[in-house]
């Protein structure tokens, strides 16, 4: 079964527009931990965000922000006033399910985000 | 803080060698690696799970005499690919966790193989 779906494939903006990755997942946990990674074109997974399934709370972190919607199992990712160096390749990771080994994530294919100047 | 670490960054090879890589965790225990291949624009497959003093646990279809994997420290885990073929040329990332790192998984910067 599919454990997370980022539907846009790819995404070009122009800098300082404001942009939202889409995120959906699955899993058959109850409580667990999400994630999102950015990966830049020298290939190095940077991590930005983890979040518990019970804080539903948006959370903010200078241009970053997330929204998280238990009931909808989305985790939608915003870039406020994009830049070009926000330009890379996104991913958003479910946990596999707990009977897998502790701290398995799933990872999509990503959104390429891209950031003209 | 947990910065990990991933050697070389880069090998060419022969056809039939074996390559080793490298991963560190430079400043927290990694009781857990895990090590993901990556393809050109294609999402990162992992390849297996290792704990610390414990046999690696190789995903469906990753064949375990062909990636060895070896995670004798806390802070090192080694992949090595042996009798490498054009095929296996690959971008091979490798991501720690640990005791406080909230199960958050770091990432090397990742090598390049390439099998001529």
């Amino acid at each position: 079964a599919q454990k997370v779906t980022q539907a846009q494939t790819e995404i070009s903006v122009v800098e300082k527009e404001d942009v939202t990755l889409d995120c959906v997942y699955e899993t058959r946990d109850t409580t667990y931990y999400l994630f999102w990674y950015k990966q830049p074109p020298s290939g190095e997974l940077v991590f930005l965000i983890r979040r518990n399934s019970f804080d539903e709370q948006n959370e903010i972190s200078g241009r970053y922000s997330w929204n998280f919607q238990k009931s909808t199992s989305s985790f939608n990712f915003t870039i406020t006033a994009s830049q070009v160096v926000d330009s890379a390749v996104y991913f958003c990771a479910p946990p596999a399910d707990r009977g897998s080994t502790l701290g398995r994530l799933y990872f999509g294919r990503g959104t390429q985000l891209t950031v003209w100047p | 803080g947990a910065v990990v670490s991933q050697h070389p960054s880069r090998v060419i090879c022969k056809s039939g060698t074996s390559v080793k890589i490298e991963c560190r965790s430079l400043d927290f225990q990694a009781t857990t690696m895990f090590w993901y291949r990556q393809f050109p624009k294609q999402s990162l497959m992992l390849m297996a799970t290792s704990n610390e003093g414990s046999k690696a646990t190789y995903e469906q279809g990753v064949e375990k005499d062909k990636f060895l994997i070896n995670h004798a420290s806390l802070t090192l885990s080694t992949l090595t690919v042996t009798s490498a073929h054009p095929e296996d040329s690959s971008f091979y990332i490798c991501s720690a966790t640990g005791p406080g790192q909230g199960e958050t998984q770091y990432f090397g910067p990742g090598t390049r193989l390439l099998v001529l």
